[in-house]
């Protein structure tokens, strides 16, 4: 069954570092979205993307951080300077969007560590 | 702000006895998603329900959607310790294509052998 992959699955970096983190949603989706779950916290929306442009984004989603689709499969989270309150597991989700329904389906998620 | 609250929010039963956990909000939410997150890893959906009043089985899982699409429960038959994770809702508010889905906090299951 096809599945959403995410790398890498820890990422340790120092507080003002630019990081990127990658994913490769479910090959024949067209929506894709960035969440991310603070430790013991709620899954938190940040930003979708379709068409190669931003849909929706959220208060989090501030100028450090940008979304990119470089090629035909990758989708990719930058956050350009790195916060201690960035630390978070950061979740990839795809969409087909068929028939007014939208199930997204989550990668397993990229642990960001900022020291 | 939508909020979608789960409840309880931690559930300890012995094996064999029978749950539900709760999932409710004062919007109105034009589907609704139940998502299992094991720790460390991403929510792996179980189920999508659409139309108010719906009604879906997974095995011993059953997944039901208010009649007005505000609140919804999952029930489980007879709980096995496989059972036990973190059981999250998920809604969707807008029928906007690519519109975001809120979260729940969760209920925290544990099953006892």
């Amino acid at each position: 069954e096809p599945e959403v992959t995410q790398t890498p699955s820890h990422q340790v970096t120092q507080m003002g570092q630019e990081v990127i983190l990658r994913c490769v949603p479910i090959s024949n989706h067209l929506y894709f979205y960035w969440y991310r779950q603070i430790l013991g916290q709620k899954v938190e929306f940040l930003v979708s993307f379709y068409n190669n442009e931003i849909s929706e984004k959220s208060e989090i989603f501030d100028d450090q951080f940008s979304v990119e689709r470089p090629d035909g499969s990758n989708f990719t989270l930058k956050i350009r300077s790195t916060k201690l309150e960035d630390s978070a597991m950061y979740f990839c989700a795809s969409s087909p969007w068929t028939s007014g329904t939208d199930t997204q389906y989550f990668g397993p998620g990229t642990r960001l560590t900022v020291l | 702000t939508q909020l979608l609250e789960q409840s309880p929010q931690f559930l300890s039963i012995q094996e064999g006895e029978n749950l539900t956990v709760y999932c409710n909000s004062s919007s109105v939410f034009s589907s609704l998603q139940w998502y299992r997150q094991e720790p460390g890893e991403g929510p792996v959906l179980l189920v999508t329900v659409v139309t108010g009043g719906e009604v879906k089985k997974l095995k011993r899982l059953t997944f039901q959607f208010g009649d007005a699409r505000k609140d919804s429960s999952l029930h489980i038959t007879a709980a096995q310790p496989g059972d036990t994770g973190l059981y999250l809702c998920a809604g969707r508010a807008s029928v906007v294509s690519a519109s975001k889905i809120i979260f729940g906090s969760g209920t925290r299951l544990s099953i006892r052998p």
